[in-house]
């Protein structure tokens, strides 16, 4: 059973860092290219950052780029997003998502998430 | 940098069909996919690459794109197919981009 659990997460004053990890089980992680979805409180989902299955490839949103890092460690099944110069806006449900391995950009498995609080 | 753009919301009957749209300039171009979301649930895959559905999602969901809009129809709705609904593309500059949501009432 794929399983994609993120931790992390919590109350942060802006201008903190944090980092968030996601532990992926049931599948073999170094195929498949991970990304993180971010979801602020009432809104819309926000596709943040993707990485490659070998990490060589990495694309951030404009709003999150020179702020936040997309890394992956395929040798212990995680991902991760360390997160620098948070910003009350970077409050939102954070979520680990595989990419299906078609030939779309769709998410077939998302972790269940962590909250990332940014507030003095 | 590229939008996608749905109803804010969308309300149908219980049996009756719902129909949600997506737009986005040459969408039909590439390929499209839609999540459901319940309520403090993570988002589901129920559509993938404009048409198919993933092992589970009922045959009542089915996707079309062309042009630039892409649809997502739920024949005969249940009340438990009221949820949020995010369609979801790729754009070369943008890489993947959402679209805003559509809240689906069924009632």
């Amino acid at each position: 059973e794929v399983q994609l659990v993120e931790s992390g997460g919590g109350l942060v004053q802006p201008g903190g860092s944090l980092r968030l990890s996601c532990a992926a089980s049931g599948f073999t992680y170094s195929s498949y290219e991970m990304n993180w979805v971010r979801q602020a409180p009432g809104k819309g989902l926000e596709w943040v950052s993707y990485i490659s299955g070998s990490g060589s490839t990495i694309y951030y949103a404009d709003s999150v780029k020179g702020r936040f890092t997309i890394s992956r460690d395929n040798a212990r099944n995680s991902l991760y997003l360390q997160m620098n110069g948070l910003r009350a806006e970077d409050t939102a449900v954070y979520y680990c998502a595989r990419a299906s391995g078609s030939s779309s950009s769709d998410f077939d498995y998302w972790g269940q998430g962590t909250l990332v609080t940014v507030s003095s | 940098s590229y939008e996608l753009t749905q109803p804010p919301s969308v309300s149908v009957s219980p049996g009756q069909t719902a129909s949600i749209t997506c737009s986005g300039d040459k969408l039909g171009d590439q390929f499209t996919c839609w999540y459901q979301q319940k309520p403090g649930q993570s988002p589901l895959l129920v559509i993938y690459q404009d048409t198919k559905r993933p092992s589970g999602i009922p045959e009542r969901f089915s996707g079309s794109n062309s042009g630039n809009t892409a649809t997502l129809t739920i024949s005969g709705a249940q009340a438990l197919d009221e949820a949020d609904y995010y369609c979801q593309a790729w754009d070369s500059s943008t890489y993947v981009v959402f679209g805003g949501g559509t809240k689906l009432t069924v009632l």
